[in-house]
């Protein structure tokens, strides 16, 4: 099976940096996602990692560790519309994702 | 923007009743997923399939059924509606060639209440 832990929630101020930690065990590993969820809407797709190290994908970036079971999600330059909820996902064996619960980002003026 | 499509979004209904929550996409996706969700709670997976005529339970029991008789459509349906079905419901779709085969698009949801 799967574990997957991420904070419940953080809290940053608009322009700055926030990084936003997950950590997993699973038997079988077949990448690591990230996940936007707006309250009331459908997650969206940011990123996708299978391999170790950094992805960077505009504002967003992505670092795995295999060996450790570790991933973050990194946001630059929060903006008001980043308050969200941030779904880390762990793809299996079967290349099923699991989800997290999630890390609720309240971004403050 | 993804198309994949969920109907109705949203539901209110008495106990007993039968219902079907209609998913389709027009990406070609072989993988398809119906997933649970309650508010501020982690997806749970309920049903998937890799293509047609096939058809997975995940881990939760939500005593809900599914087909997949054409790649584009995968319905789910609860045979008799209790209050402890009340949730938000969301239906995904992986499987593109564009680079993409992994990432999941999610459909907007049906949220159904059962009284």
């Amino acid at each position: 099976g799967q574990n997957i832990d991420q904070p419940t929630e953080m809290t940053a101020t608009e322009g700055a940096i926030v990084q936003i930690n997950c950590t997993y065990q699973t038997s079988g590993f077949n990448g690591l996602f990230w996940y936007q969820q707006h309250a009331g809407e459908a997650p969206t797709f940011l990123s996708y990692n299978v391999l170790d190290g950094l992805e960077e994908k505009g504002r967003f970036s992505s670092f795995l560790s295999r060996s450790k079971g570790y991933s973050y999600l990194l946001l630059k330059e929060l903006q008001m519309k980043d308050s969200a909820s941030y779904l880390c996902a762990v793809g299996g064996g079967s290349y099923i994702p699991t989800f997290g619960r999630g890390t609720s980002l309240i971004v403050h003026p | 923007e993804a198309d994949i499509y969920q109907t109705p979004r949203y539901l209110v209904i008495g106990t007993g009743k039968k219902i079907t929550l209609e998913c389709s996409q027009t990406m070609g996706h072989d993988k398809m997923y119906w997933y649970q969700q309650d508010p501020g709670m982690e997806l749970h997976l309920i049903h998937y399939s890799y293509g047609v005529n096939s058809t997975e339970k995940g881990d939760l029991s939500s005593e809900s059924t599914v087909s997949r008789i054409r790649t584009e459509h995968f319905p789910l349906t609860l045979e008799s509606a209790r209050p402890s079905h009340t949730s938000q419901y969301l239906c995904a779709s992986s499987g593109g060639i564009a680079g993409d085969y992994n990432e999941q698009f999610f459909g907007p949801g049906t949220r159904l209440t059962v009284l």
